[in-house]
């Protein structure tokens, strides 16, 4: 079993529409949680990190959910520009990965 | 600022060849790290470096070495070129380490035949 797991989709949404990334992780150690954005045949970018009670950034929401151990993402009106994999990440400082990344969700707006 | 800088952007190799990708950084950060990306998985830590003179190996370090004799400068280098180790490269840095925002370059696509 990954330590982090995603659905890798694709999911392929309608400009403005809602969409829900979910995210599960194995190691109940992990001390933090990020988000991070990678568009095609680029370098990832941190989109948010996560915090324990959950955080929001414009069209953006981010929450943990320690007890079930899992991470989601939720994108409100998506935009064209939103197409791109987003990559779940948990931070261990006790294990040699320290970060493990999900393989990502790919998401495709459409027009 | 450049940010994070990766040298070169492609490079094919043959079996058994060596070669150190370059990686450089202009924002004083103390932590540096390099990764591979490949289908299907996440990325990977090859190995790490929290400052100039100290380095550590992270979840996949064979076959790779590093070394960090000034805060800029992380280069990783590949001792004999396996197919294997076909890959994106991505070396990131950050101001506190790996439980923050890592800021990535844009990454060395190799290949080995």
């Amino acid at each position: 079993r990954k330590e982090v797991e995603q659905d890798p989709g694709p999911f392929n949404v309608p400009e403005g529409a809602t969409v829900a990334f979910n995210c599960t992780y194995s190691n109940s150690a992990s001390q933090s949680f990020f988000w991070y954005r990678q568009d095609c045949r680029k370098e990832p970018k941190l989109l948010m990190s996560v915090y324990s009670s959950g955080n929001e950034d414009g069209r953006f929401t981010a929450q943990l959910n320690r007890a079930s151990q899992y991470i989601s993402l939720l994108i409100r009106d998506s935009k064209l520009s939103d197409s791109a994999t987003y990559l779940c990440v948990a931070f261990s400082s006790g294990s040699a990965r320290q970060l493990t990344f999900g393989s990502g969700t790919q998401l495709t707006v459409l027009p | 600022n450049a940010g994070v800088t990766q040298t070169p952007k492609f490079q094919v190799l043959k079996t058994g060849q060596s070669m150190t990708l370059q990686c450089a950084q202009d924002m004083n950060h103390e932590y540096m790290s390099w990764y591979r990306q490949d289908p299907g998985m996440g990325l990977r830590l090859i190995h790490y470096s929290v400052g100039a003179g100290i380095t550590d190996q992270g979840e996949v370090p064979n076959g790779y070495n590093v070394s960090r004799s000034t805060t800029e400068d992380f280069p990783l280098r590949l001792l004999s070129a396996a197919p294997s180790q076909t890959s994106v490269y991505f070396c990131a840095s950050s101001q506190q380490g790996a439980g923050f925002e890592q800021y990535f370059g844009p990454g060395t696509r190799l290949t080995v035949t």
